[in-house]
């Protein structure tokens, strides 16, 4: 059974730029949540969701930040527009029932 | 005041020891309490995952709740040098996944063989 996969790993943009994360959960697994990492700091909640549905987008940006996830294929974090201060390593995690989460790889965003 | 606070360290010690990892934490809706294991640059492994005041043992590992001290510790026993990560403790008021975990900064651990 695959763990959570992120892809891609490491990604470099420069600032106007959009960035596309994406992330295919465990198998069997319905709930996705999306959560950033900066440096020296721990992991803060962006946003939760089922399939086709935003559940919970507390954490996340107003502006330039969306995320979906489609009845078929990976949940997208989309930035528009990325600036200095959108590097971070964002990380997804899946969970079957919503209690326990498992997360991915993460991907290494680098903004020129 | 941090919803949970956690001292990043680093924390050295040698092989064979005891380590001591703890989290303190402001809100009493915590209910559910993990401790995740991130090696450096890869995502956060789940270790052990408890929702009850008192001790889970897991192996080497034995995650500790009191929730009337709103405190939580993880101890790993006879350590290893493949033990040396960052640990983050990670926490939440319902098992329904409707409410995010909150987590810790994280404690940077090194044992030294």
């Amino acid at each position: 059974n695959a763990g959570v996969m992120q892809n891609p790993r490491h990604l470099v943009r420069r600032r106007g730029q959009e960035a596309r994360l994406r992330c295919s959960p465990m198998k069997g697994h319905s709930h996705v949540y999306w959560y950033r990492q900066l440096p020296e700091e721990g992991l803060k909640f962006m946003v939760y969701l089922q399939k086709e549905n935003i559940i919970d987008e507390s954490g996340m940006p107003k502006e330039r930040f969306s995320a979906e996830f489609p009845k078929e294929g990976p949940s997208i974090l989309r930035i528009q527009q990325v600036v200095r201060g959108d590097s971070a390593a964002y990380f997804c995690a899946s969970s079957p029932t919503g209690d326990t989460q498992y997360f991915g790889p993460g991907t290494r965003l680098t903004v020129l | 005041q941090k919803e949970v606070e956690q001292d990043p360290g680093p924390l050295s010690v040698p092989e064979g020891a005891i380590v001591s990892l703890n989290c303190t934490y402001s809100n009493s809706a915590f209910q559910y309490f993990m401790w995740y294991r991130q090696y450096s640059r890869k995502g956060p492994e789940l270790l052990m995952y408890t929702y009850s005041s008192g001790n889970k043992e897991d192996g080497r590992f034995t995650a500790q709740v009191d929730k009337s001290s709103k405190y939580i510790s993880l101890f790993i026993r006879d350590s290893q040098p493949s033990d040396s990560a960052t640990y983050l403790c990670a926490m939440s008021s319902t098992n329904s996944g409707n409410t995010p975990l909150v987590f810790g900064k994280g404690t940077r651990l090194s044992v030294i063989a």
